[in-house]
């Protein structure tokens, strides 16, 4: 079974930031906080990752709460290009098996 | 450019048939992982290999079958014991160490009637 829980659907309003949440509260340690997302009928794309410290790349952000039990993953401005199933997974260092959920479809409204 | 091919895009076949769906990289990545999605669903694990001539199963490994015997390929094979073979697969890679990310082929579009 996948060790995070997601909203099935959310909508954000275009230009707007979006918020997408994970709960990961059986977290350890050693595993780290992957996000990706998958427009229609394409492979999943990588946006972010991150262990303890809030991450930025030229994509998104990544918060992680201080007990790690959740994290939001935010895109700042959101357009109608960021439609799309949104997939967070959290994998240790060396693990060989990744299991996804089922993701957050977010919709964005014009 | 260094990435994973999956092909075909598209695949058909008549129930009953053996069909194999090529997944090859060129980025020297470790481990190799296929996965199965269906309308409006999430990626299930098939099968996973993280050496060569090494692979285990997934969550949903029965009436399929996998080889690595190159580092760079990693061939599925769905098998006529699959018994609802229609689905999207998804081929991925990512270093074995370290804490890199998976990166995922375009898929193959298999249709079995």
């Amino acid at each position: 079974d996948a060790k995070t829980t997601q909203p099935t659907s959310m909508d954000c309003a275009e230009g707007r930031a979006a918020n997408l949440p994970c709960n990961h509260s059986t977290i350890s340690g050693n595993e780290y906080v992957y996000w990706y997302r998958q427009i229609h009928s394409q492979g999943p794309q990588y946006i972010i990752h991150g262990l303890k410290n809030n991450e930025t790349n030229e994509m998104a952000s990544l918060i992680i709460t201080e007990d790690r039990k959740s994290s939001t993953l935010i895109l700042p401005h959101a357009t109608l290009r960021d439609t799309a199933v949104y997939y967070c997974i959290v994998r240790v260092y060396r693990d060989d098996k990744i299991i996804f959920g089922k993701g957050t479809r977010l919709h964005i409204l014009p | 450019d260094g990435g994973i091919t999956q092909s075909p895009k598209y695949l058909f076949r008549k129930e009953g048939q053996n069909v194999t769906l090529s997944c090859e990289q060129n980025l020297n990545h470790d481990a190799m992982y296929w996965y199965r999605q269906d309308p409006g669903q999430g990626l299930r694990l098939i099968y996973y290999s993280q050496i060569v001539n090494d692979f285990q199963k997934g969550d949903i490994a029965e009436g399929y079958s996998v080889s690595r015997e190159k580092k760079e390929s990693f061939p599925l094979t769905v098998t006529s014991a699959q018994k609802n073979p229609t689905a999207f697969y998804l081929c991925a890679s990512t270093h074995g160490t370290g804490n890199s990310p998976l990166h995922f082929g375009n898929g193959t579009r298999l249709t079995v009637t």
